[in-house]
């Protein structure tokens, strides 16, 4: 069975630091992967999906990346601000339509 | 606006009385699903559904049951909700009928249900 794991669980960081949280996987057999914000007390919001063909996609100061052979995928944040603290969210889809998710990181970015 | 709207947003039931949350989309999606969120647990899936009266079992489907009558809609019913049934649950849609992930995903507000 498909697991995923994130790491790290909880990470505080000033303001302007670039970052890299990360997100593995244990059955490299996937279609794609999609990282997901959210917000105390509100849904997910999708950032960025990446399809089994891809190596990586970007939106704005968001990037992420794909290494199916190793299971791994990393989501960088560039010159991160006060307003990306939230709790960021991968998920994995294969061969069947029930996705897996991580168990998320929370991000806070502190002034 | 594209969206995903649940009611209610929170909900505090005595066990064994029957409940219902609604989901409504307005992106004429045809997959549509419910999953539940759980501290150290992560978001499980409940059900899913591919379109119109097609649904099928997620992760943990058990005391829960759904319909799919029309493709805006996706309600979520307990029967005879119990305590370990206490959760925040989501409702979500994407636009493609070869599963959630294939496209971006929207997701509802969320539903916190406390079953005391």
């Amino acid at each position: 069975k498909q697991e995923v794991t994130q790491i790290p669980a909880a990470l505080s960081v000033p303001e302007g630091e670039n970052l890299v949280l990360n997100c593995s996987f244990t059955d490299s057999a996937i279609y794609n992967l999609q990282w997901f914000r959210q917000d105390p007390g509100k849904g997910l919001t999708s950032l960025l999906l990446i399809q089994s063909s891809q190596r990586e996609q970007t939106s704005g100061r968001l990037n992420a990346s794909l290494d199916k052979s190793s299971g791994r995928s990393t989501l960088y944040i560039a010159a991160s601000q006060p307003g990306d603290s939230a709790t960021y969210l991968c998920a994995v889809g294969g061969g069947s339509y029930i996705p897996t998710f991580g168990r998320g990181t929370s991000l806070i970015v502190h002034p | 606006e594209a969206q995903v709207t649940q009611n209610p947003r929170y909900l505090i039931t005595v066990t064994g009385k029957k409940l219902t949350v609604t989901c409504s989309q307005n992106m004429n999606h045809e997959y549509m699903s419910w999953y539940r969120q759980d501290p150290g647990l992560g978001l499980r899936q409940i059900y899913y559904s591919m379109n119109v009266e097609v649904t099928d079992k997620g992760d943990v489907p058990e005391g829960y049951k759904v319909s799919r009558k029309e493709k805006r809609n996706f309600p979520l019913i307990l029967e005879s909700p119990s305590p370990n049934q206490t959760s925040l649950y989501f409702c979500a849609s994407s636009t493609t009928g070869t599963g959630f992930m294939n496209t971006e995903a929207f997701f509802g507000q969320g539903t916190r249900l406390t079953v005391v």
